[in-house]
């Protein structure tokens, strides 16, 4: 069966600091892969897909980058943190026609 | 590209009542609709989903409209539980798209 796996489940970081989360996914091949954003209270907000290796669509200009180096792993980066990028980050994987299936989430708190 | 409307924000029930939770979609071009249902600090998980090729979809409590006419589908939760409390999430996505269109989410308290 396919399990997603996505850490860590809570990150405290202060302001400037770099960031990297990681997800990977098991039982599937050549997933659709996606990182959301969601803010307290609000919606999911779709920050990058990616349809296979090193190939990262970016949904909304940020200070946010993805990289795929890996058929089964998604990884979210930035260089230096802002007070807004706090949130709770999901990651997601699909194949053609399917529903989206999510990680369990990181919470983000940038101090 | 797909716009998703969801409505209302929040909703609370008396335990037993239905909840009826309605999205619209701008994009005539969506086949898929799914439904997921987040509890506090975890992440979305299915709960149902529909195509367009039908009108109705049934899981036990659990059933989803779709009217392609007016683009907009429903979820409606009959006897609700206490369990059933937790942020609803409607989405779309069309043919050829690899991401999903999500709205803005329900928040549901189901009252004992």
């Amino acid at each position: 069966s396919q399990t997603i796996h996505q850490w860590p489940a809570t990150l405290v970081q202060p302001v400037g600091s770099p960031l990297s989360l990681e997800c990977t996914v098991e039982g599937t091949s050549n997933p659709n892969l996606y990182w959301y954003r969601q803010a307290a209270g609000r919606g999911l907000q779709l920050l990058f897909y990616s349809v296979g290796i090193g190939q990262i669509s970016s949904e909304v200009p940020q200070n946010l980058s993805a990289s795929r180096p890996q058929d089964r792993q998604f990884i979210l980066s930035s260089k230096k943190l802002l007070l807004s990028d706090s949130g709770f980050y999901l990651c997601a994987w699909s194949v053609l026609l399917s529903e989206a299936f999510f990680g369990q989430g990181t919470r983000l708190t940038v101090v | 590209g797909e716009n998703v409307e969801q409505h209302p924000s929040t909703l609370s029930v008396q335990e037993g009542d239905s909840a009826v939770i309605k999205c619209t979609y701008s994009d005539s071009a969506s086949n898929y609709f799914p439904w997921y249902k987040q509890e506090l600090g975890k992440g979305p998980q299915l709960i149902i989903d529909i195509r367009s090729n039908v009108g109705e979809k049934k899981d036990q409590r659990i059933a989803v409209t779709l009217n392609k006419t007016a683009k907009h589908f429903s979820l409606h939760i009959t006897e609700t539980q206490p369990e059933d409390s937790a942020v609803y999430f409607c989405a779309a996505r069309a043919t050829g798209f690899q991401k999903l269109v999500f709205g803005t989410g329900t928040r549901l308290l189901v009252s004992p």
